[in-house]
């Protein structure tokens, strides 16, 4: 399709276990942007890359959490040591450039037990 | 600490009335306004936004009213339509739009 793609849709992992999530945004689009949204809350920024590099890591909760982007398209948000308080669906978005219209995937879904 | 704030979780609106959905800030470095609109098991879809330099943008049906001695924003929707039934949050940025600051998100259901 031509929108934000994200896998899995769902995951369900254990305490303590590493966790990978991958973005892969709308072809062109040069940055993207990793979001969490916990129940009954709104989106809660992470991480924002304009190309390869993070331009801004200051939402990351913890040393926990990373994200990569190597070529400038395809994103993984990587969370080691899974905790239950990590549950939430993880949104990717997606713009064509630095102050453009951000265009939402459907989210990962992750539950921690 | 919660810079953006939408105090009412849910709404309920006629068919063909307006639906008034609203936001208050308190970041004043804040001067871009975003409303997105989800529906369920889909991303939010941006909707309509707002520059701190106008008090007020229009697109169809959808109207945002900035009002920053006040530090509130509120989403117009007139005539509201079925289809309208999604939870709506509202976000602002610094500097353009790219690290948003939500709100808790508005249930609105408009009833036939």
């Amino acid at each position: 399709g031509a929108g934000v793609s994200q896998t899995p849709s769902n995951k369900v992992t254990e305490k303590g276990k590493y966790v990978e999530l991958r973005c892969d945004p709308i072809s062109g689009h040069t940055a993207l942007y990793w979001y969490r949204q916990s129940l009954g809350q709104g989106p809660e920024f992470l991480i924002y890359f304009q190309g390869t590099g993070a331009a801004d890591d200051s939402g990351l909760p913890n040393d926990r959490f990373f994200a990569v982007r190597p070529e400038g398209s395809v994103s993984t948000l990587k969370i080691q040591r899974t905790e239950r308080g990590d549950s939430a669906v993880y949104l990717c978005a997606s713009s064509r450039s630095f102050a453009g219209e951000l265009f939402f995937g459907e989210g990962s879904r992750l539950t921690v037990l | 600490d919660q810079q953006v704030k939408q105090n009412s979780p849910s709404l309920s609106v006629q068919e063909g009335r307006i639906s008034i959905l609203n936001c208050d800030y308190t970041n004043s470095m804040f001067d871009y306004f975003l409303w997105y609109k989800k529906y369920p098991a889909e991303g939010p879809t941006f909707l309509i936004s707002i520059s701190s330099i106008k008090d007020k943008n229009e697109d169809g049906r959808f109207t945002v009213f900035l009002n920053k001695s006040a530090k509130h924003l509120s989403l117009h929707i007139v005539p509201s339509q079925p289809g309208d039934s999604a939870v709506y949050f509202c976000a602002a940025s610094v500097g353009g739009a790219q690290k948003l600051v939500f709100g808790q998100g508005t249930r609105l259901t408009i009833n036939p």
